[in-house]
């Protein structure tokens, strides 16, 4: 069974550069996760989606950050512009529903220069 | 209040030991509990999880106890491998919500 795609796998761009990252969930899951992962501040959520539908995005850091769901199969998160303090490893997970196992990506290591 | 507390960050253990990771949340409403384990240039995958109506759950070498008065639970790794090498995560969640609160993690490292 296919997982959690995740790409690009690493990105390597300049500050103040555009920066798209994409996710397909697995097949059939209705939920999906952005989350970043960072030494300093362990797994944080960002936002996520049920049904396509962005539930809760507090987890946005600023309005530099930005992520859509146009399909069940497909989901975008877009840092415009980038700066440094964005490097990190952001992870998408999908799941069935509420409290439901979250099955995540491989991630993609971003670093802004 | 949705804080779960792990420790300790790091541990080394020898080949056949028990590895034995701690958790710690304040908010009752949590009832789903799930461990990760991840390894480098991976993306955390589920390991074991509990719900509080048991207080122990055994998946082969793996185990997760529950403490509900105490509100702790921790992960018990027997007979710990090399290749149970990883940083394992602990989480917390309403069943109600969609939100996992997760642990900052644990560096596990069993030597040979």
């Amino acid at each position: 069974d296919a997982g959690v795609i995740q790409s690009p796998r690493h990105e390597v761009t300049e500050m103040g550069q555009e920066v798209t990252l994409r996710c397909k969930p697995i097949s059939g899951h209705n939920s999906l996760f952005w989350y970043r992962q960072t030494m300093m501040r362990g797994l944080e959520l960002l936002i996520y989606f049920n049904n396509n539908v962005p539930i809760d995005d507090s987890g946005m850091p600023e309005d530099r950050f930005s992520a859509k769901m146009p399909n069940a199969s497909f989901s975008t998160l877009k840092i415009q512009p980038s700066e440094p303090r964005d490097s990190a490893v952001y992870f998408c997970a999908s799941s069935t529903g509420q409290g439901q196992p979250q099955h995540f990506g491989d991630g993609t290591r971003l670093s802004i220069l | 209040q949705q804080q779960v507390k792990q420790s300790p960050q790091s541990l080394i253990v020898q080949k056949g030991g028990i590895s034995i990771i701690n958790c710690a949340y304040e908010n009752t409403a949590f009832d789903y509990f799930p461990w990760y384990q991840q390894f480098p240039g991976k993306g955390p995958a589920l390991l074991i999880a509990i719900r509080p109506d048991v207080s122990e759950k055994k998946e082969g070498r793996f185990t997760i106890s529950f403490n509900k008065s105490a509100k702790q639970f921790s992960l018990h790794i027997m007979d710990s491998q090399p290749g149970d090498s990883a940083t394992y995560f602990c989480a917390a969640v309403t069943s109600g919500t969609y939100k996992y609160i997760f642990g900052t993690g644990t560096r596990l490292k069993v030597l040979a």
